[in-house]
């Protein structure tokens, strides 16, 4: 049973638009929630957070949205790059803090 | 230089061998895991360790064993390889207490034949 589900598992984007990449949540005890960036051949890096007390968080280009009644968060990217074409994961910390609950993933495309 | 280092990084294996990944840190965290990724699944846990006397299984432990050698090293071992381990393997360092922000390694791609 996925606890944290991101079910589009792709999305394609034109250069300089936004993009907007979707994550839900089933398990009320999470309290902090981040966003991952993964280029092939690369591990995971750390891009963005939030924690359960707040509803946005902004770090340049990217700005993340929690919806705690909905159990849904969501990453914008604005305005879109090329470089911006990763896969992207959502993650989500149990509320013991001991362990992270990823989501299958979507791979963002930026068309130039 | 690499924070968190995976060796190898690509490894091919026949059904039944034992296998080692290894990985080490110089971020000094006391926290570390091991993840496998399959497509259309994610990321999910194999293994954790708070110290190097703590240990504890993950969502998807049977097949795995692990060894923290010291602060600095992880290691998972498959003992007896089946394809169905055939994935992308990634170890990962946290800080606690923080906000849970892992730092991965560059991953070893695993098939087993």
């Amino acid at each position: 049973d996925q606890q944290v589900k991101q079910n589009s598992p792709s999305l394609s984007v034109q250069e300089g638009r936004i993009s907007i990449l979707n994550c839900d949540y089933t398990n009320s005890m999470f309290d902090y929630f981040l966003w991952y960036k993964k280029y092939p051949a690369e591990g995971p890096t750390f891009l963005i957070s939030i924690s359960s007390i707040k509803d946005k968080n902004e770090d340049g280009r990217f700005t993340v949205f929690l919806n705690k009644s909905a159990k849904h968060l969501s990453l914008h990217i604005v305005p879109s790059q090329p470089g911006d074409s990763a896969v992207y994961f959502c993650a989500a910390r149990d509320g013991y803090g001991n362990k992270l609950v990823f989501g299958a993933g979507t791979i963002l495309r930026v068309k130039s | 230089d690499a924070d968190v280092t995976q060796t190898p990084r690509n490894r091919i294996t026949k059904t039944g061998k034992r296998i080692m990944l290894e990985c080490s840190q110089t971020k000094g965290h006391d926290r570390m895991y091991w993840y496998r990724q399959d497509p259309g699944l994610g990321l999910r846990l194999i293994y954790y360790s708070f110290d190097v006397k703590d240990i504890n299984k993950g969502e998807i432990s049977d097949g795995y064993s692990v060894s923290r050698q010291a602060q600095a090293k992880f290691s998972l071992s498959l003992e007896s390889a089946i394809p169905n381990q055939t994935a992308l393997y990634f170890c990962a360092t946290s800080d606690f207490p923080g906000t849970m922000k892992q730092f991965f390694g560059p991953g070893t791609r695993l098939t087993v034949l």
